[in-house]
């Protein structure tokens, strides 16, 4: 167990619907990182913020969103959701700023599947 | 940003160790040489990491030979519960390169 909580463990939903996933950070730790992971594309960086503020982008789409809360809880929200949008989208935290390899620590994920 | 190769996948019997080598030609002096394994539906969880020469801990080995460009995870007697995708990542000491996960080399061990 990581001490990184993700919820929902599962989410069904539509096309051109809209999710949030969310994600509780190990104690402590200020940075959270999101990952999309799909069959064909690997594990994908989307966004990481630290102490609420934005730090870092990757390939996130325009139509997904995120945000950390005074609380150090993440979400990441999906809209206007597409059939290519189903995939495990993971969350990570650490205790410092940067991408220091060995500190992060990865939640179960959260398995989108759009239909 | 340093760009990693690796076999896309393995077998293995139990028992036998296990040698996954990754290729990174283009590593920085700054840059560590990381890896991660990662269980059916479960996020990555990092195994070791190093510099250069060799590290060792409880679960692996790395092997890094003196030009840094490419890397060795060794498991010693894998298990059946060793099954997983195992991916080698290189970031630099700095924190300043975001995680690149590639695909991973798929490890299967058969009793």
């Amino acid at each position: 167990d990581s001490g990184v909580t993700q919820t929902p463990k599962h989410l069904i939903t539509a096309t051109g619907q809209r999710v949030t996933l969310r994600c509780s950070p190990r104690s402590g730790d200020l940075s959270v990182y999101w990952y999309q992971q799909s069959l064909d594309q690997g594990l994908q960086f989307l966004i990481q913020y630290y102490n609420g503020e934005e730090r870092a982008k990757g390939n996130i789409l325009e139509r997904f969103s995120a945000q950390q809360f005074p609380d150090l809880h993440s979400e990441l929200n999906l809209s206007s959701l597409e059939l290519g949008d189903s995939a495990l989208y993971f969350c990570a935290s650490s205790g410092r700023e940067g991408w220091y390899q060995e500190t992060q620590y990865f939640g179960p994920g959260t398995r989108l599947l759009v239909l | 940003l340093a760009k990693t190769t690796q076999p896309i996948s393995m077998d293995s019997y139990e028992g036998q160790e296990v040698n996954i080598t990754c290729s990174h030609n283009n590593i920085a002096t700054n840059d560590y040489i990381t890896w991660y394994q990662q269980f059916p539906s479960q996020g990555p969880r990092f195994i070791i990491q190093g510099y250069k020469t060799k590290v060792t801990n409880e679960v692996a080995s790395l092997f890094i030979p003196a030009d840094r460009k490419s890397s060795t995870l060794s498991l010693p007697r894998v298990s059946l519960s060793d099954t997983a995708v195992y991916y080698c990542l290189v970031g630099d000491v700095e924190g300043n390169t975001p995680l690149v996960f590639g695909k991973g080399t798929r490890l299967s061990v058969i009793a």
